[in-house]
């Protein structure tokens, strides 16, 4: 089953809002990662956040990282219709075993910018 | 940056033949390649763990049999769905880690996908 779950399922906004997605997960984690894909397309990895970090910046993207509650979320400021993809995240899941690189996503965000 | 292509990017099949999708990491060598399905609107589903020179480690719920992994070379993983009915039309996608990654975590690069539809 998969691991993480994101909420909302689909979300629409206008260019220059800020917009936030939310995940969660079930069993513990080493790391948590958000990628971005294109309509019928790959993934292509936006940024990772390890199990000790609370927050993380890159750009235009901020990941926190609650443990606690085993969520994080993803906020886009300053959104750009380019940004218009589905956004995921994806965990480890350390308890299933020790290869590296085993990713368990969610079930993603669509976000819609409009111009 | 690191490459990963697949090949082919679709396919349109009858129900009952083989359909081979080819996984090349084409600047690295991967040691380890993964293979996803993703339904449409739906998350990818890690299917089963390729590891070059060995046998795949597949996920709970998946058939070896039915899909056939094999990673002969550090460059090159290739998934068989075998006697392919409609039910299996989805969104492949693999992705490669580095050999020279270690330790890192990020260091897996998704290929394109490959788009299987069964008639």
């Amino acid at each position: 089953s998969q691991q993480g779950e994101e909420d909302p399922q689909a979300l629409s906004i206008q260019e220059g809002e800020n917009a936030t997605m939310n995940c969660s997960y079930k069993t513990s984690i080493n790391n948590l990662q958000w990628y971005r894909q294109n309509s019928g397309r790959g993934l292509v990895h936006l940024i990772l956040i390890r199990s000790n970090e609370r927050e993380k910046h890159s750009g235009r993207l901020r990941v926190t990282l609650d443990t606690s509650k085993k969520s994080s979320s993803l906020l886009i400021t300053a959104s750009r219709a380019a940004d218009t993809a589905s956004y995921f995240c994806a965990t480890d899941a350390p308890d299933r075993g020790s290869t590296l690189g085993r990713l368990y996503f969610g079930r993603g965000t669509q976000l819609t910018v409009w111009p | 940056g690191a490459v990963v292509s697949q090949h082919p990017s679709w396919v349109i099949c009858k129900s009952g033949t083989s359909v081979k999708i080819e996984c090349r990491s084409l600047d690295f060598q991967a040691t380890t390649m993964f293979w996803y399905r993703q339904f449409p609107k739906q998350s990818l589903m890690l299917m089963a763990t390729s590891n070059e020179g060995s046998k795949a480690t597949y996920e709970q719920g998946v058939e070896k049999d039915k899909f056939l992994i094999n990673h002969a070379s550090l460059t090159l993983s290739t998934l068989t769905v075998t006697s392919a009915h409609p039910e299996d039309s989805s969104f492949y996608i693999c992705s490669a880690r580095d050999r020279a990654s270690g330790g890192r975590i990020d260091t897996q690069y998704f290929g394109p996908g490959t788009r299987l539809t069964v008639l």
